[in-house]
């Protein structure tokens, strides 16, 4: 199947510093990305959708400039969590779909980012 | 909206016998794909297996297989022979078919399997 990497996988950062999570498709184009979030034992929540080359659509309730999205290749998007804080502190995961083998709905996960603001 | 309910937040099972996980979602379309995803402590999503609404026939994948109850929307999982390596969050998931929608995932279910 596809592949997506996502790093880092883990990060400890500084409260009011920001940090950059890249999310590569190795072996497929990406038109679309999905990154979520997820914390102990729950589901995960749809944070925004990353088109390459335009604005990503963020889900009701996630702060735009905060969680900044940029997805400037078919292959890379990134998610930049600016002034992180404590509350900031979380695990992030990637996903995207392979649509040359039609359109199944089937995404394909990253490793996810373990975040951690002191 | 789509919505995605699994009811068992946890579930355990002996190690080679057979679980079945519950899922039932709710949607107004009438074609779409149904997942059922694992995510195990390394906490990689790997899909598990995967059905299309207009298939009657349910899916299955080695020791995995569904029952998928259309009329019902009622998706479940049913795992044979269980091994320690099953132990995991199990998430069902539905796609609406439209390229660029999202996954609706449910709340997911912790399966231990135990030696």
């Amino acid at each position: 199947g596809a592949v997506v990497s996502q790093h880092p996988s883990w990060v400890i950062c500084k409260s009011g510093t920001s940090v950059k999570i890249e999310c590569r498709s190795l072996d497929f184009q990406a038109t679309t990305m999905f990154w979520y979030r997820q914390f102990p034992k729950q589901s995960l929540m749809l944070m925004a959708t990353s088109n390459e080359g335009s604005k990503a659509t963020y889900e009701q309730g996630v702060e735009k400039d905060k969680f900044l999205i940029n997805h400037a290749s078919l292959t890379l998007s990134t998610l930049t969590v600016t002034s992180a804080h404590p509350e900031d502190s979380s695990f992030y995961i990637c996903s995207a779909r392979d649509l040359t083998s039609g359109n199944t709905g089937e995404l394909f996960f990253g490793e996810g980012s373990r975040l951690t603001v002191l | 909206a789509q919505t995605v309910t699994q009811s068992q937040p946890e579930m355990s099972v002996q190690e080679a016998e057979t679980v079945t996980l519950s899922c039932t979602y709710d949607t107004s379309e009438s074609n779409y794909y149904l997942f059922w995803y694992k995510q195990p402590p390394s906490r990689q999503m790997i899909l598990v297996i995967r059905q299309e609404a207009y298939k009657q026939q349910n899916a299955t994948e080695n020791r995995f297989s569904v029952n998928f109850q259309k009329a019902a929307k009622s998706f479940s999982l049913k795992i044979s022979d269980s091994q320690l390596g099953d132990t995991a969050m199990y998430f069902c998931a539905f796609y609406r078919g439209t390229s660029g929608s999202r996954l609706t995932f449910g709340e997911g279910t912790q399966l231990t399997v135990n030696p």
